[in-house]
């Protein structure tokens, strides 16, 4: 079993839905998530950044981190055309570990 | 600010042949980090320097190595090339590790025929 799972889609939805991507891990000491965006022949890039439990919102992106479930999530409100990229989830212990990241979800917004 | 560039972009071999790739960090950033990505699998981490110093490794075989040079530019080499080598590798720097934000170049292309 994977360390961090996430389901590989595609995720297809409207122009304008919420969309919610999902993560669950195994490790619990693991304190620090990321959520990455990588277009098509792009490198990922950082799109929030969060530490411990709780929710964190910047703009039309929110991110949510349940400790106790052990599963985070990205959700994406008014979602665009331009959205559409496979999302990645990375996460890690601390400074003295390396990021563990998912498969991604390739995620299809439909004009 | 110029970003990570890799090159090259693109590069096809042959089974039992060696590579070297190489990546240029943001100015000022002295931690670069190297992964390998393929389909279903996601990044896996190879390995992370810091200051010309190997500071993390993934679980490659030892055919995998690097190094990277006092500028902060990195190169990453893998010698007698299997096909399960084919994948995209990606480099990415940061001003001092994986906990700071990560900054992906565009990445190589590797195709072992």
């Amino acid at each position: 079993q994977k360390e961090v799972e996430q389901d590989p889609g595609p995720l297809s939805v409207p122009e304008g839905a919420i969309v919610s991507l999902n993560c669950t891990y195994s490790n619990s000491a693991f304190q620090y998530f990321m959520w990455y965006r990588q277009y098509s022949r792009k490198g990922p890039e950082l799109l929030m950044y969060t530490y411990s439990s709780g929710n964190k919102e910047d703009g039309r992106f929110t991110a949510q981190v349940d400790k106790s479930s052990k599963y985070i999530s990205l959700f994406i409100r008014d979602s665009q055309p331009s959205d559409s990229a496979t999302y990645l989830c990375a996460m890690s212990a601390g400074s003295n570990y390396q990021l563990i990241w998912g498969a991604g979800t390739k995620l299809i917004i439909k004009p | 600010k110029a970003g990570v560039t890799q090159t090259p972009r693109y590069l096809i071999k042959t089974r039992g042949q060696q590579v070297t790739l190489s990546c240029s960090p943001i100015s000022g950033h002295r931690s670069v980090s190297w992964y390998q990505q393929t389909p279903g699998q996601g990044l896996q981490f190879l390995f992370e320097y810091f200051s010309e110093t190997q500071r993390n490794k993934g679980n490659f075989p030892g055919r995998f190595s690097g190094r990277q040079f006092s500028n902060s530019r990195s190169e990453m080499n893998v010698s007698t090339l299997e096909l399960g080598d084919s994948a995209l590798y990606l480099c990415a720097s940061s001003l001092t590790g994986a906990m700071d934000t990560q900054y992906f170049g565009p990445g190589t292309r590797l195709t072992v025929l």
